[in-house]
């Protein structure tokens, strides 16, 4: 079945630093990918909704600046904090969709999360 | 708007018993299609069961089957002989338009 791999599956950063999170889909072509965010027991939060090849969109609220995110081929999206602040530490969660083919609303699959801590 | 609401933030039910999680959920599409999601301790988001609105019949996969109502709105989960690995957070979700809305989750507790 389609598998989608995160990386890091945790990471501790210092303030004011970068990191950088990867969601690679392993055997399928991911057309469209999503980045949640998801706080201690609650629900996941959409940040943003990325294309193969082109700019990212992202729900409203959320900085683009702050969380970049480039889709660069058909196989990997990544996800940048930028100068990240004690309060971006979260549970990041991706979501790949498969490309082409089959019914529509089918082929999502999800990555295994990144919990970043940042101190 | 879309939405979906689960009203039992947390159940639990005693190995090998049935233990139903409710969920209602609203949208203004007329296609779209409904998925209980399973989050373990691990946060590995796992699919249980998925149903397409235009199906009248209820999706069944081994233990976990869904009753769904469209008129009502409502897509409860029914899971049998409850495993103690069915311990998690339960989400229920649907699809319109390429984006997921979830819940907010049931977290279920399986008593030994």
């Amino acid at each position: 079945g389609a598998v989608v791999s995160q990386h890091p599956s945790r990471v501790i950063c210092k303030s004011g630093t970068s990191v950088k999170i990867e969601c690679r889909s392993l055997d399928f072509q991911a057309t469209t990918m999503f980045w949640y965010r998801q706080f201690p027991k609650q629900s996941l939060m959409l940040m943003a909704t990325s294309n193969e090849g082109s700019k990212a969109t992202y729900e409203q609220g959320v900085e683009k600046d702050k969380f970049l995110i480039n889709h660069a081929s058909l196989t990997l999206s990544t996800l940048t904090v930028t100068s990240a602040h004690p309060e971006d530490s979260s549970f990041y969660i991706c979501s790949a969709r498969a490309a082409g083919g089959g019914r529509p609303y089918y082929g999502y699959t999800f990555g295994s999360g990144t919990r970043l801590t940042v101190v | 708007a879309q939405t979906v609401t689960q009203s039992q933030p947390e159940m639990s039910v005693q190995e090998a018993e049935t233990v139903t999680l409710s969920c209602t959920y609203d949208t203004s599409e007329n296609n779209y299609y409904l998925f209980w999601y399973k989050q373990p301790p691990s946060r590995q988001m796992i699919l249980v069961i998925r149903q397409e609105a235009y199906k009248q019949q209820n999706a069944t996969e081994n233990r976990f089957s869904v009753n769904f109502q469209k008129a009502a709105k409502s897509f409860s989960l029914k899971i049998s002989d409850s495993q103690l690995g069915d311990t998690a957070m339960y989400f229920c979700a649907f699809i319109a338009g390429n984006q997921f809305y979830f819940g907010t989750g049931t977290s279920l507790t399986v008593i030994p």
